[in-house]
């Protein structure tokens, strides 16, 4: 069964810091991967994606995440984080075979104008 | 206005009492699927359902029914077997051919009174 880890349960930075959050996986095979976000009081939205292609995914507002095969890691970044960015960002999988999705357990950043 | 709508916003139950959660879209997709999001651990997917009159069991079934008797209907009864419920409800929706990039609904915060 596949897996997703995300290692920083909450993180804050102050605004104009650079932001990386980690995403590692546990599948072996062809993997969808995404990124969600999940602002205060609103839908969980979609930020990101990969299927296939260039490694480097760019999303919404600024957001980008690197695909590193060999380290089962989706990594999301952004160079400089806002105080808007403040919300819940979750990391999650879907592996070739199966038609759902694995989300990791979620990182609350908090950005301090 | 298209999307995903869940209502209601708030539910209250009673002990040994079975409620349901509604789940309709209008965006004709294909796949629905119904998660519970609980603090610290992430989205967790309790049924899915890839096309009418047939649905599947995600992780965490138990003390959770659903039915798909209509495309765009995909509602959740909470059974009196399910004995922790007191969450926050997912519906999400997948169309035909977007290699599995799910849409959420509002969703639903669930209190056991």
């Amino acid at each position: 069964a596949q897996s997703v880890s995300q290692h920083n349960h909450h993180v804050i930075l102050s605004e104009a810091a650079s932001l990386e959050l980690g995403c590692n996986y546990s599948y072996g095979g062809t993997v969808n991967l995404f990124w969600y976000v999940q602002y205060p009081g609103q839908h969980l939205q979609l930020l990101l994606k990969y299927f296939s292609g260039d490694p480097l995914v760019k999303g919404i507002k600024g957001f980008e995440a690197e695909f590193i095969k060999s380290k089962f890691s989706f990594n999301l970044r952004k160079p400089s984080v806002q105080w808007s960015d403040t919300a819940e960002y979750f990391c999650a999988v879907n592996s070739g075979s199966a038609r759902q999705l694995t989300f990791g357990s979620g990182t609350q950043l908090t950005v301090l104008p | 206005d298209g999307g995903i709508t869940q209502s209601p916003k708030y539910l209250f139950r009673k002990e040994g009492q079975n409620v349901t959660l509604s789940c309709e879209q209008n965006l004709n997709h294909d796949a629905m699927y119904w998660y519970r999001q609980d603090p610290g651990q992430g989205l967790r997917l309790i049924y899915y359902s890839q096309i009418v009159n047939d649905f599947q069991k995600g992780d965490i079934a138990e003390g959770y029914s659903v039915s798909r008797e209509k495309k765009e209907s995909f509602p959740l009864t909470v059974t009196s077997a399910q004995k922790n419920p007191t969450a926050f409800y997912l519906c999400a929706s997948t169309p035909t051919g977007e290699a599995e990039t799910q849409y959420f609904g509002p969703g639903t915060r669930l209190l056991v009174l």
